[in-house]
């Protein structure tokens, strides 16, 4: 099982803020993806970066996969309430996807 | 499309009791699979299935069972509840994107199981 680790584990930002997560791994991903989950609900693709280096942007989301391919991370512009929830960092080689733990972020109004 | 169907939503069950807890997809996906959610442990996968009549163990597959009869349907059945199996159950469908090497996830509502 490939591990990822996502820090930091529990955000709790203002209205207006920025914020940074991220998704650490000792291996190579050939892709790997971010998930948002909200309370009671399944988790839904947010996007899929799958080149070394690669940078995608969704609206106030930014998303980077590291030059090795083992890292990446989530930035969010004047994050707003609705960004609230546990966003999750999933790579892997094939349909077998390994899962981070979450990062739970809170965005207070 | 309804996307991933699963039922129940909730359920509880006494230690030693087995029940199935059901999943359906209508998006013609090839691969399916069992994920359980605890706190602090992220997602882990129970079974997974690569396509009609073909299943595999996943990282945590004792004490449950799948079957894969049709594209559609990928039940998940507990053969004999421990309270260690108390957790949230999601099915997931998949299909490969771009080059084949990326599978997307499409998860359903999820079951929060507890076992006393």
């Amino acid at each position: 099982t490939q591990l990822l680790e996502q820090s930091p584990q529990f955000l709790s930002i203002q209205e207006g803020e920025n914020l940074t997560v991220y998704c650490n791994s000792s291996s190579v991903f050939s892709s790997l993806q971010w998930y948002r989950q909200e309370p009671g609900e399944g988790p839904v693709l947010l996007v899929t970066v799958v080149t070394g280096g690669e940078v995608k942007k969704l609206k106030r989301l930014t998303f980077q996969f590291g030059d090795a391919r083992k890292d990446s991370s989530l930035h969010i512009t004047a994050a707003q309430p609705g960004d609230t929830g546990l966003y999750l960092c999933a790579g892997g080689d094939d349909y077998k996807l390994s899962f981070g733990a979450g990062t739970t972020v809170t965005v207070r109004a | 499309n309804a996307g991933v169907t699963q039922t129940p939503k909730f359920q509880v069950l006494k230690t030693g009791q087995s029940m199935t807890l059901q999943c359906a997809q209508d998006m013609n996906h090839e691969y399916m699979s069992w994920y359980r959610q605890d706190p602090g442990m992220g997602l882990r996968l129970i079974h997974y299935s690569v396509g009609a009549g073909i299943t595999d163990q996943g990282e945590v597959p004792n004490g449950y069972n799948v079957s894969r009869s049709t594209t559609e349907d990928f039940p998940l059945r507990l053969l004999s509840a421990a309270p260690s199996q108390t957790s949230v159950y999601f099915c997931a469908s998949s299909y490969a994107y771009s080059s084949g090497s990326t599978y997307e996830q499409y998860f359903g509502p999820g079951t929060r199981l507890t076992v006393t």
